[in-house]
């Protein structure tokens, strides 16, 4: 099955500078990566996702990148806030719609400093 | 706006009781999901359902059983609850995207 490794397993930084998460997937066959932000006493919520006939992926600060051949993709959080500071949660999949079964990395707590 | 509700956002039980956490989802999804969180360990599927009465085996299966009655509930259920059982618990659904309910921490004693 696939397997799905994810660092730092902590990250700290400073408001306004960039977060990067990595991870990489075992399985080729996965076509869908998304990426989960869960908040303190919450579950966690989509932010950004990524398809494999895409490279790059944007939404205001966030981006995720993919790079297929290397089966490693990323989570990059630009001019950082406070509340950002969250565990973060890479997935592969197969699949799309509502048949696919993510697997998990084990999460990124991220601490922005102010 | 969309939910994921669970019945209990904190429970305690004594090692042995049978342990109910109840999941409802109000987005007719036909996918829902049971996961344990554990610190360092993520996200690990128990068990999911693809349709009313339908059950797949997850990661960790064992332990643990499910009932899909309706469409909108998925019930997780603890035979006979044990203390490594202690952890969070959460519900999901999915159509294009997952959506997670807020959890049920657990402690068995």
């Amino acid at each position: 099955g696939e397997n799905v490794e994810q660092h730092p397993s902590t990250l700290s930084v400073q408001e306004g500078d960039s977060a990067v998460i990595k991870c990489t997937y075992s399985d080729s066959a996965s076509n869908y990566f998304p990426w989960y932000k869960q908040e303190l006493g919450k579950g966690p919520q989509l932010i950004i996702d990524i398809r494999s006939n895409v490279g790059e992926k944007k939404d205001q600060r966030i981006a995720v990148t993919l790079n297929k051949t290397a089966k490693h993709f990323s989570l990059h959080i630009t001019e950082t806030q406070p509340e950002d500071s969250a565990v973060y949660f890479c997935a592969a999949s197969y699949g799309s719609g509502g048949s696919y079964i993510p697997t998990f990395g084990r999460g990124t707590s991220l601490i922005v400093h102010p | 706006d969309v939910k994921v509700t669970q019945s209990s956002r904190y429970l305690v039980k004594r090692t042995g009781e049978k342990v109910f956490l109840e999941c409802v989802q109000d987005m007719d999804h036909e996918n829902m999901f049971w996961y344990r969180q554990d610190p360092g360990l993520g996200l690990r599927l128990i068990y999911f359902s693809y349709d009313v009465k339908m059950k797949e085996k997850g990661d960790i299966p064992e332990g643990y059983s499910v009932s899909r009655e309706k469409k909108e509930r998925f019930s997780l259920i603890l035979e006979s609850a044990s203390t490594n059982q202690t952890s969070m618990y959460l519900c999901a659904s999915s159509g294009d995207e997952q959506f997670f309910g807020p959890g049920t921490r657990l402690t068995v004693l």
